[in-house]
C-alpha cells in the first residue's frame, strides 16, 4: 500500500499569502495518479485538482498542483478567506490512499 | 443538477448490520465508477469501496474486506453499501461519491454509529 505523508500538519497563514502545501508518497505514483481535495467543516470534501496539476472544473486558477514520483505539491497562490480549510492529497495509481490532511488556518 | 443524497445511518450495536443507500440525480449513473468513502469523527478520509459502472469490478479497503458489500442498481440510479459485523471503528461519516480513481462529485454523508 502507498503511504501518503502531508506537511505540515497545520499551516498558518494570513489572507492574501502564499500556502504550500507537500505531499509525499512511499513509493512512486504511476503517471502522475494524484489528487488534491478540499474540505470545510461539516462538509463534504471538493475535488481541487487530478493528475497531480489538472484543476478540476470551477476551480479558481490561484490553485495550482505539481509534482511527480514520490513529491507532490498543491499551492494556494493568494490566500482567500473561504480557503481556509483542510486539504487532502489521494492517489490512485495503486490501489487509493488518502493523506492525513493539512489544516490551512488563519494566523 | 449533479447530486447525490445518502442515507441509512443510524445508530447499531457491535456485530450489527446496516445498508446504506446513495440516490443519483443529473447525470448518467449508469456510465460511471461509485465510491464509498468514509471518515472517521475527527479524523480523515479512508476510501471503502468502488464499483465499476457495471458492477462487474469491485475493490474494497482490506479494513472491510468480508464484512461489506457494495452494489449498485442502474435502473434505480442507486448505489449501496451492505455493511455487516459492525465493529465500533466503523463509526464514521459515510459518503457516497462518483469516480473510482478519484471522486468529482460526493454527497453530504450519512452517520454511521457503532456502540453498545
Amino acid at each position: 500500500e502507498i503511504v501518503l505523508t502531508q506537511s505540515p500538519g497545520t499551516l498558518s497563514l494570513s489572507p492574501g499569502e502564499r500556502a504550500t502545501l507537500s505531499c509525499r508518497a512511499s513509493q512512486s505514483v504511476s503517471s502522475s495518479y494524484l489528487v488534491w481535495y478540499q474540505q470545510k467543516p461539516g462538509q463534504a470534501p471538493r475535488l481541487l485538482i487530478y493528475a497531480a496539476s489538472s484543476r478540476a472544473t470551477g476551480i479558481p486558477d490561484r490553485f495550482s498542483g505539481s509534482g511527480s514520483g514520490t513529491d507532490f505539491t498543491l499551492t494556494i497562490s493568494r490566500l482567500e478567506p473561504e480557503d481556509f480549510a483542510v486539504y487532502y492529497c489521494q492517489q490512485y495509481g495503486s490501489s487509493r490512499t488518502f493523506g492525513q490532511g493539512t489544516k490551512v488556518e488563519i494566523k | 443538477q449533479v447530486q447525490l443524497v445518502e442515507s441509512g445511518g443510524g445508530l447499531v450495536k457491535p456485530g450489527g448490520s446496516l445498508r446504506l443507500s446513495c440516490t443519483a440525480s443529473g447525470f448518467t449513473f449508469s456510465d460511471y465508477y461509485m465510491s464509498w468513502i468514509r471518515q472517521a469523527p475527527g479524523k480523515g478520509l479512508e476510501w471503502v469501496s468502488y464499483i465499476s459502472s457495471s458492477g462487474g469490478t469491485i475493490y474494497y479497503a482490506d479494513s472491510v474486506k468480508g464484512r461489506f458489500t457494495i452494489s449498485r442498481d442502474n435502473a434505480k440510479n442507486s448505489l449501496y453499501l451492505q455493511m455487516n459485523s459492525l465493529r465500533a471503528e466503523d463509526t464514521a461519516v459515510y459518503y457516497c461519491a462518483r469516480g473510482g480513481m478519484f471522486m468529482d462529485v460526493w454527497g453530504k454523508g450519512t452517520t454511521v454509529t457503532v456502540s453498545s
